[in-house]
């Protein structure tokens, strides 16, 4: 049974950019989450996607945003790309009233 | 703002040792108190976790100790072994769905010596 997938495992963009990460939820699962894990700290939460819908949203920009299709995949999109959104993004999937998330590896950005 | 407050930030155990990481929270609509295990290069694996309808809940070398009235909750790792060098993150969301965001302490380094 595979688990949260995330691509690409590595991503280097040059500030200003824009960019888009993918992740595709454990089977059975229909809820996905983002954060961010900035290097040495605990992971961010960003926003959760319910039902193709942002449900909801942390301490983030609108800079960052969404969108979750009908197989309950999802991507992350961050514009105008900042050396300081330099960090792992990770993506989480759950059932609501599961108890718990199952993460991703993750996708490590790196903005020069 | 920091709602979820972790310590150690790093400890070093001898192997057959007892690893204790501390965890503080503030919000008092938190529910649902997990504990993460990240391995460098892997996203966090939920390691144990637990409601505060609770004191204490033990799952093999692994419990978690839960003080609510002093919003205080941690991690015991019973007969550490090197391979439970990791990462460890302490977490918290609200009342409601464990699917609610959960808001992570800043992580405890573990390394286990042999």
């Amino acid at each position: 049974d595979a688990g949260v997938t995330q691509s690409p495992t590595h991503l280097i963009k040059t500030r200003g950019q824009q960019v888009t990460l993918r992740c595709s939820p454990k089977s059975g699962h229909d809820t996905v989450s983002w954060y961010q894990q900035a290097l040495g700290q605990g992971p961010q939460f960003i926003f959760q996607y319910y039902e193709e819908e942002e449900r909801q949203r942390g301490n983030f920009p609108d800079r960052f945003s969404g969108h979750q299709f009908p197989n309950y995949s999802s991507e992350l999109n961050v514009n105008a790309l900042l050396l300081g959104d330099s960090a792992l993004y990770l993506c989480a999937s759950s059932i609501p009233g599961s108890g718990g998330y199952t993460f991703g590896s993750g996708t490590r950005l790196t903005v020069v | 703002q920091q709602q979820v407050k972790q310590s150690p930030q790093s400890l070093i155990v001898q192997k057959g040792g007892i690893s204790i990481i501390n965890c503080a929270y503030e919000n008092t609509a938190f529910d649902y108190f997990p504990w993460y295990q990240q391995f460098p290069g892997k996203g966090p694996a939920l390691l144990i976790a637990i409601r505060p309808d609770v004191s204490e809940k033990k799952e093999g070398r692994f419990t978690i100790s839960f003080n609510k009235s002093a919003k205080q909750f941690s991690l015991h790792i019973m007969d550490s072994q090197p391979g439970d060098s990791a990462t460890y993150f302490c977490a918290a969301s609200p009342r409601g769905a464990a699917g609610n965001k959960l808001t992570f302490g800043g992580g405890t380094r573990v390394l286990v010596k042999p």
